[in-house]
């Protein structure tokens, strides 16, 4: 089976530094990964996807993951951090069998951002 | 174009009833899903459609039941609501198949008493 981690409840940062949400995952063989935002009272918002390629990609609002397959981790970055990147951030990874695993995603458990001013 | 769209936002519920929540997309995806949220867990799958016809269960399916109306629409019901199935409900929509992003409605915040 399948599994994702965020072992960080919470991740505070201050505005303008860096910030670092990780995420661990658990398949067999080459996963697609992605990552999601949730603002308060709303639906989430698709960040950025690995499939295949370059490890390093980039995503909306100056998000960037780097896939680490020897370390079985996508953690998200963005060099200089904002106010209002504040919010539920969701790591999430893609069965790897096809047939009728149609997208069906495992959901990490959540990491809160809040940057302060 | 709206996206994912679902009703009700909100509904309080008494245990026992009955009720529907619906969703609709238009960008002509092809899968559907329901998942539930609850704090700490992380979103669940309930249910998906793979395509127009299909339905199959998620992760947590006990107490729903779905149908896929047509392309656009999928619904969620709950015969009997359980205080346990209090959640926020997320609907979501992709072209197809599991490298495909998935679009997500607004959610219907879901209190059963």
């Amino acid at each position: 089976a399948q599994s994702v981690a965020q072992p960080e409840d919470q991740v505070n940062v201050a505005e303008g530094n860096p910030l670092t949400v990780k995420c661990t995952y658990s398949v067999s063989g080459n996963p697609y990964l992605f990552w999601y935002v949730q603002y308060p009272n709303r639906g989430l918002q698709f960040l950025l996807k690995y499939i295949t390629g370059d490890n390093l990609v980039k995503g909306s609002y100056g998000f960037e993951a780097e896939f680490n397959k020897s370390q079985t981790s996508f953690h998200l970055k963005k060099p200089s951090a904002l106010v209002s990147d504040s919010a539920l951030y969701f790591c999430a990874v893609s069965p790897l069998r096809g047939g009728t695993s149609y997208g069906k995603l495992t959901f990490g458990q959540g990491t809160i951002l809040t940057v302060h001013p | 174009n709206a996206g994912v769209t679902q009703t009700p936002k909100f509904q309080v519920l008494k245990t026992g009833q009955s009720m529907t929540l619906q969703c609709a997309q238009d960008m002509n995806h092809n899968s559907m899903y329901w998942y539930r949220q609850d704090p700490g867990m992380g979103l669940r799958l309930i249910y998906y459609s793979a395509s127009e016809g299909t339905t199959d269960k998620g992760e947590v399916p006990n107490g729903y039941n779905v149908s896929r109306l047509n392309k656009r629409e999928f619904s969620l019901r709950l015969e009997s609501a359980a205080p346990s199935q209090t959640s926020v409900y997320f609907c979501a929509s992709s072209l197809a198949g599991r490298t495909d992003t998935q679009y997500f409605g607004p959610g219907t915040r879901l209190t059963v008493l």
